[in-house]
C-alpha cells in the first residue's frame, strides 16, 4: 500500500460525458502528478501540482483539467469524453517541489479504470 | 521534448535465465528512476541513479546508468517468477529544464517467467 488513494476504482460512462477522479497524496506529501495509462501509450504524464499551484503540464488535453485543493487532495476533470480517453488513470504523489536536476521518487495510487462507451 | 525509449517491448523467459531492459534518451537526463508493475497493480518506485557511470545493486537487481546519462540498463540475475511484471524507466529533467519533478516514461518491457 503506497499511501495513496484514487476514487473511484472503477467508472463507466458515456461518451460526451464527464467525469471527476478523486486522488489524496500520502500524508505529508505536497506534490500530485497525473498520468494516463493505454494499452498503446504506455504512462503519459498529464500535469503536475504542488500545494496547490500547476508546475508542470504533459500532453493534457484542453477537455481535461485538474486543481489542488488546500486539504492537498486532487481531482482531475474529464469532459465531452470520448471513446479513446478509455484508459487507467494515475495518481502520484512525492514528498516536495523537485529542483532543477533532482527528482524525487513518486508513490503511485491503485488507479481509476475509465471505460468510455 | 524529451522522449525516453525503452527496449524490449516484451521478454519471455525461462525461470532462472537472466533479463535485462534498456533505456535510452533523446537528451541528457538529470537522473533516472526504475519502477515496476504487477500485472494489474501500479507502479512501484524500485531506485533511482543520479551519477554518471553509476551502478546500483538490489539483490538480483542491478541497474547501470550510463556515461553520458542518456542511457540506463536493469539486469535481473537468475529470474524468479516473481519477477513477473513491467519494467519502466523514468527520466528526470535536466538542470535546464522548468518542469520540476516531471518524468519521461518509457513505454516499459513486460517480463513474462515461464516456471
Amino acid at each position: 500500500d503506497s499511501g495513496v488513494t484514487q476514487t473511484p476504482k472503477h467508472l463507466i460512462t458515456a461518451t460526451g460525458q464527464r467525469v471527476t477522479l478523486r486522488c489524496s497524496p500520502r500524508s505529508g506529501d505536497l506534490s500530485v502528478y497525473w498520468y494516463q495509462q493505454s494499452l498503446d501509450q504506455g504512462l503519459q504524464f498529464l500535469i503536475q501540482y504542488y500545494n496547490g499551484e500547476e508546475r508542470a503540464k504533459g500532453n493534457i488535453l484542453e477537455r481535461f483539467s485538474a486543481q489542488q485543493f488546500p486539504d492537498l487532495h486532487s481531482e482531475l476533470n474529464l469532459s465531452s469524453l470520448e471513446l479513446g480517453d478509455s484508459a487507467l488513470y494515475f495518481c502520484a504523489s512525492s514528498a516536495t517541489l523537485a529542483f532543477p536536476g533532482r527528482t524525487y521518487e513518486q508513490y503511485f495510487g491503485p488507479g481509476t479504470r475509465l471505460t468510455v462507451t | 521534448g524529451q522522449q525516453v525509449m525503452q527496449i524490449p517491448q516484451y521478454q519471455h523467459v525461462q525461470e532462472g535465465e537472466d533479463f535485462t531492459t534498456y533505456c535510452n534518451s533523446s537528451t541528457t537526463l538529470s537522473n533516472i528512476q526504475w519502477y515496476k508493475q504487477r500485472p494489474g497493480g501500479h507502479p512501484v518506485f524500485l531506485i533511482q541513479l543520479v551519477k554518471s557511470g553509476e551502478v546500483k545493486k538490489q539483490k538480483r537487481l542491478t541497474f547501470q546508468f550510463g556515461e553520458a546519462k542518456k542511457n540506463s540498463s536493469l539486469h535481473i540475475t537468475a529470474t524468479q517468477t516473481t519477477d513477473v511484471g513491467t519494467y519502466f524507466c523514468a527520466g528526470g529533467p535536466n538542470a535546464g529544464g522548468t518542469s520540476y519533478g516531471k518524468l519521461t516514461f518509457g513505454q516499459g518491457t513486460i517480463l513474462t517467467v515461464h516456471p
